[in-house]
Order: C-alpha cells, then structure tokens, then sequence
C-alpha cells in the first residue's frame, strides 16, 4: 500500500496523449516537490521529471509534469512504443521523514 | 555524465548480513548525498536510506529497515556503503544507489540512478 496512489495501468496509441495521476495528501505532495521516474523493462529508473514541472537536459518536451494541491500529473504526448515503460512519482513526506513513491504505472503503447 | 555502480549482492540465508557498494564517478562525489532504494522482484520502488553530503550529519532510514540496515560513506573512495543485517526473505530485490540533488529531501530529486544489484534472501 504506497502512499502515494497511482493507477497500476495505462494505454494508448502511438501518437496519441496520456496522462497519469499521482495523488497524495498534505504531508507529501501538498508540501513538497514532485519527481517523475521512467523504468524501462530490466533497467534502473530514469529522471524525467523534477520539481513538479522542470525536465532534465536530454528529455523531450513531449514529457510534462504538472501538480494542483495534493495531486500531480504526468503528461506524454506524440506516444511512441518506446515510451513503454513504468512511471513512478516521487516526493518527500513530513510526516513520515521519509521518501514516497507511488506504487508505479504500466504505460502500455497499443 | 556521472555514474554510479553497485556491488555486493547475492544469495544470503534469512539472519545473515551483507554489504552493499556504491562507487561513484564523473560528479563531485563528496559534496553529493546519496539514497538507497529498491525494488522486490514484480513490485515497484522502495525507498530506503539517505546520506547527506561530505559529513554525513543527516541520515534517514526507512521504517521497515531501521535498526538492521547502516548506510555510510568513505569520501576517498568515492563509496557509499549500504550494511545490511538481520535479513529476511522481504528484503529480496534489486538495490539501486541514486544521487540527491537539492539542498534538503522536501525539495529534491535523484538524477543519477546505478544499475542495480541483486540481493537473494532465501535458505
């Protein structure tokens, strides 16, 4: 039971638009910054996303990251088969003293 | 392009210990604090120890590993270390070592991510 709650899947098109959600409360995401993670299939995670909306050098502005109150949001557009991956979201619990990730999501590219 | 490398898995019966290594390259290791994470086979991230820069003043642990995991640093070796006691057949998985940027945890973020290696708790 993560703290942060993700939907375990997803699917589009190539081409088309996703978005996934990471909702938390105001111990976490109200209260911190949002990290956004790709794992690849029998790969260690990559940052996509950091401080809820900054992308790293290297990753393409089809990838955008977004938060509102206690929720934040991944963005993925023009999808591609290589975008296929798990999605973590991650940020810094005051309550806890602790790291939280979201229980991840499967990004399927029909 | 930094890079880090763990090291150090591997089969240990339930109660044995092992130590994990995480050798870092290409970034100012020393001014750098460091997380371990893992992730069980099939499941999703776990968070599970910190170690802040240079004087290592601040660690954190994870409440399922406090007490049984030691995170430490050697600055001269460009290391970081992950000893891990009491081990159970949960503690299973991969272990990662990724770099924190960001002058506290409320406000950062892991941007270099090792390739991970494989603890086997199991008789």
């Amino acid at each position: 039971q993560s703290v942060l709650t993700q939907p375990p899947s997803v699917s589009a098109a190539p081409g088309q638009k996703v978005t996934i959600s990471c909702s938390g409360s105001s111990s976490n995401i109200g209260n911190s910054y949002v990290s956004w993670y790709q794992q690849l299939p029998g790969t260690g995670p990559k940052l996509l996303i950091y401080d809820n909306t900054k992308r790293p050098s290297g990753i393409p502005d089809r990838f955008s990251g977004s938060k509102s109150g206690t929720s934040a949001t991944l963005g993925i557009t023009g999808l591609q088969t290589g975008d296929e991956a798990d999605y973590y979201c991650e940020t810094w619990d005051s309550s806890l003293s602790a790291v939280v990730f979201g229980g991840g999501t499967k990004l399927t590219v029909l | 392009e930094g890079q880090l490398v763990e090291s150090g898995g591997g089969l240990v019966q339930p109660g044995g210990s092992l130590r994990l290594s995480c050798v870092a390259s290409g970034f100012a290791f020393s001014s750098s604090s460091i997380n371990w994470v893992r992730q069980a086979p099939g499941k999703g991230l776990e968070w599970l120890s910190y170690i802040s820069d240079s004087n290592s003043d601040t660690i954190y642990y994870a409440e399922s590993v406090k007490g049984r995991f030691t995170v430490s640093r050697d600055n001269a070796k460009n290391s970081v270390y992950l000893q891990m006691n009491s081990l159970r057949a949960e503690d299973s998985g991969v272990y990662y070592c990724a770099r924190v940027r960001g002058p506290t945890l409320l406000v950062a973020y892991f941007d270099y991510w090792g390739q991970g290696t494989l603890v086997t708790v199991s008789s």
